[in-house]
């Protein structure tokens, strides 16, 4: 049971760029969310899953896209890379009927 | 919308001794869940405590305990016996329990740390 799974951990791009970042969970949860923390800032939520084949925006989404074709994968895609994207970003999950939610390990983007 | 507050940006304690970190939330909903979560330098999210609005009693787990007061709308988190390894950023953050709603809200943080 590896829990929540982010891949890459570190990557550099230059603006414009694309890319997406790949988030993995094997605890069947039904739903998965990405966050982004800023300097001195929580974690605020960019995209949600409340399951395969549902997604839903969350508070910061502009600029990112989503998709949930599996329970398991929730990838978020960098459509054309801003330094204002440059950031650390969590990839989550929980089971439905559960409260708690379960954190990756982060993986921190720099966009030049 | 909710918020949740730390006003404490940085904090300090003695090996040994115990500290408490402040949390007010702001919402209009009855239930909800709030939660602690440590931030070591690693970054990782590492789930302290959770509490549910609907239980009277705080939450305890080992050292770590809460004074959860819903009508002032505050989660305090006390750390007793403070370790060197309890250094770290610690973020509150609550989660209505409306259906459909998945955002955690979080405070800025409270940076902690222990002094040997």
């Amino acid at each position: 049971n590896a829990g929540v799974t982010q891949t890459p951990k570190f990557q550099v791009l230059k603006t414009g760029q694309s890319m997406t970042l790949q988030c993995a969970q094997d605890m069947n949860h039904e739903y998965m969310s990405w966050y982004r923390q800023d300097p001195g800032m929580g974690l605020r939520l960019i995209h949600y899953s409340v399951g395969a084949g549902i997604t839903d925006q969350g508070e910061v989404p502009n600029g990112y896209n989503v998709s949930r074709s599996t329970t398991e994968d929730f990838p978020l895609r960098l459509l054309s890379a801003a330094p204002s994207q440059t950031s650390v970003y969590f990839c989550a999950s929980r089971v439905g009927s559960g409260n708690t939610i379960y954190f990756g390990e982060g993986s921190w983007l720099t966009v030049v | 919308a909710q918020t949740v507050t730390q006003s404490q940006p940085e904090m300090s304690v003695q090996e040994a001794e115990t500290v408490t970190l402040s949390c007010t939330y702001d919402t209009s909903e009855s239930d909800y869940y709030l939660f602690w979560y440590k931030q070591p330098p690693s970054r990782q999210m590492i789930l302290v405590i959770r509490q549910e609005a609907y239980k009277q009693q705080n939450a305890t787990e080992n050292r770590f305990s809460v004074n959860f007061q819903k009508a002032a709308k505050s989660f305090s988190l006390k750390i007793s016996d403070s370790q060197l390894g309890d250094a770290a950023m610690y973020f509150c953050a609550y989660r209505s329990d409306q259906g459909g709603s998945e955002k955690l809200v979080f405070g800025k943080g409270t940076k902690l740390t222990v002094n040997p």
